[in-house]
């Protein structure tokens, strides 16, 4: 157990839709990350917040947006589904601002979009 | 930005045998380079990290090498087992954010 806890496990649903992904970081961890894996692909990095400010913006769509709540949970919204937004999302914490220490991977997100 | 390459894509190795996973990078200021395992349907996992000043590192059958002036570093596992199939990920990291490499899937054969 990584300590950090990602919902829902499963989501499906349909083109056009909304969905949000819920994350709360390991306890004292104050960078999370965001990365979307496809089938068969590699770690798409999407996002980075720390301490409630985005940090970093890596390849996310403008159809996607993401925020860190006061208590360090972070949410990501992704809206006008499409086909090729079937993906696993992980989302991922660390303890500083700067990468380079471990990374925290949860259980991931999967999306499947109808 | 960073860009980080991996090799090969796919492995497949007989039990015991070893295995080299090899990653460049192309920003010279990347300085803390992780390997994390992947197992099917679950979360990537650290198994070894290694920094700028410091050019190899090892931990039981897994050992990690950095050639600064390349830009290339390497995840070699000796002494193979089935359990080590997983897809393996070398990532880079200037210090801002993760860079990580495609993946490489890796299978054990008995």
């Amino acid at each position: 157990d990584s300590g950090v806890t990602q919902t829902p496990k499963h989501l499906i649903t349909a083109t056009g839709q909304r969905v949000t992904l819920r994350c709360s970081p390991r306890s004292g961890d104050l960078s999370v990350y965001w990365y979307q894996q496809s089938l068969d692909q590699g770690l798409q990095f999407l996002i980075q917040y720390y301490n409630g400010e985005e940090r970093a913006k890596g390849n996310i769509l403008e159809r996607f947006s993401a925020q860190q709540f006061p208590d360090l949970h972070s949410e990501l919204n992704l809206s006008s589904l499409e086909l090729g937004d079937s993906a696993l999302y992980f989302c991922a914490s660390s303890a500083g601002l700067w990468g380079s220490g471990e990374l925290f991977f949860g259980e991931g997100s999967r999306l499947t979009v109808l | 930005g960073e860009n980080v390459e991996q090799h090969p894509s796919t492995l497949s190795v007989q039990e015991g045998d070893s295995a080299v996973i090899k990653c460049t990078y192309s920003d010279s200021a990347s300085n803390y380079f992780p390997w994390y395992k992947q197992e099917l349907g679950k979360r990537p996992q650290l198994i070894i990290d290694i920094r700028s000043n410091v050019g190899e590192k090892k931990d039981q059958r897994i050992a990690v090498t950095l050639n600064k002036t390349a830009k290339h570093f390497s995840l070699h596992i000796t002494e193979t087992q089935p359990e080590d199939s997983a897809v393996y990920f070398c990532a880079a990291s200037t210090g801002n954010q993760f860079y990580f490499g495609t993946g490489t899937s890796l299978t054990v054969i008995p």
